[in-house]
């Protein structure tokens, strides 16, 4: 079962701070956030292991709540270059092991 | 570094044929991956696998077919094309299922 991820679109201005939320109705093992540009395929940003602190990417870090079965994504002082479709993943873990699913994305533009 | 390969980059069908979307790795990953996009939308996971000789149906897995003979080897079967079935076709590799996924280029399809 795929995760949900909310909002579904963000606007911002240069230098404005994001925040992208992604929940599971199943327990999480980890959660993968990945970012894709237009006509590109998406790329690695972090991944939050269960257990693990909080992590960071540049001005982008994540947390991750395994009891509510939720992560957060934090983009600070927006760039241009922040602007994007960011998707997180999560594997199903158990018997599924390997099956990695994603959320419907959050579109994210930046502007000047 | 070659990464993950996939071929063809661009390719239209009509309604009824066959073809085979080929998905390379170089990196001795033990876990592919293949997604659809439909335009605007999420990545849909359509199969999986493990390791060679291992593989497993994701979301949407109806219309399609897989094998893994090899680690490096992945390739999509597509049994008579649908137009339902036009989509941009990522394959991705990762050592686990708690490690980065890498992402080939996309193959773009359309049925007509």
């Amino acid at each position: 079962q795929q995760p949900v991820q909310s909002p579904q679109a963000v606007i911002l201005r240069e230098g404005e701070d994001a925040v992208i939320n992604c929940s599971s109705s199943k327990a999480l093992y980890s959660v993968h956030w990945y970012r894709q540009k237009h006509g590109e395929a998406p790329v690695f940003l972090m991944i939050l292991l269960k257990g693990g602190e909080q992590k960071g990417h540049d001005k982008i870090s994540a947390s991750f709540n395994e009891k509510k079965q939720q992560s957060s994504l934090y983009l600070t002082a927006s760039q241009l270059s922040y602007s994007g479709t960011y998707f997180c993943g999560t594997p199903a873990g158990g018997t599924s092991y390997g099956k990695l699913t994603f959320g419907q994305g959050t579109i994210l533009t930046v502007h000047p | 570094n070659a990464g993950v390969t996939q071929t063809p980059k661009f390719r239209i069908l009509k309604i009824g044929q066959s073809m085979t979307l080929q998905c390379t790795q170089d990196m001795n990953h033990n876990y592919m991956y293949w997604y659809r996009q439909d335009p605007g939308m999420g990545l849909k996971l359509i199969y999986y696998s493990v390791g060679a000789g291992i593989t497993d149906k994701g979301e949407v897995p109806n219309g399609y077919n897989v094998s893994r003979s090899t680690t490096e080897d992945f390739p999509l079967r597509l049994e008579l094309a649908a137009p339902s079935q036009t989509s941009v076709y990522f394959c991705a590799s990762s050592y686990t299922e708690n490690t980065e996924a890498f992402f080939g280029q996309g193959t773009r399809l359309t049925v007509v």
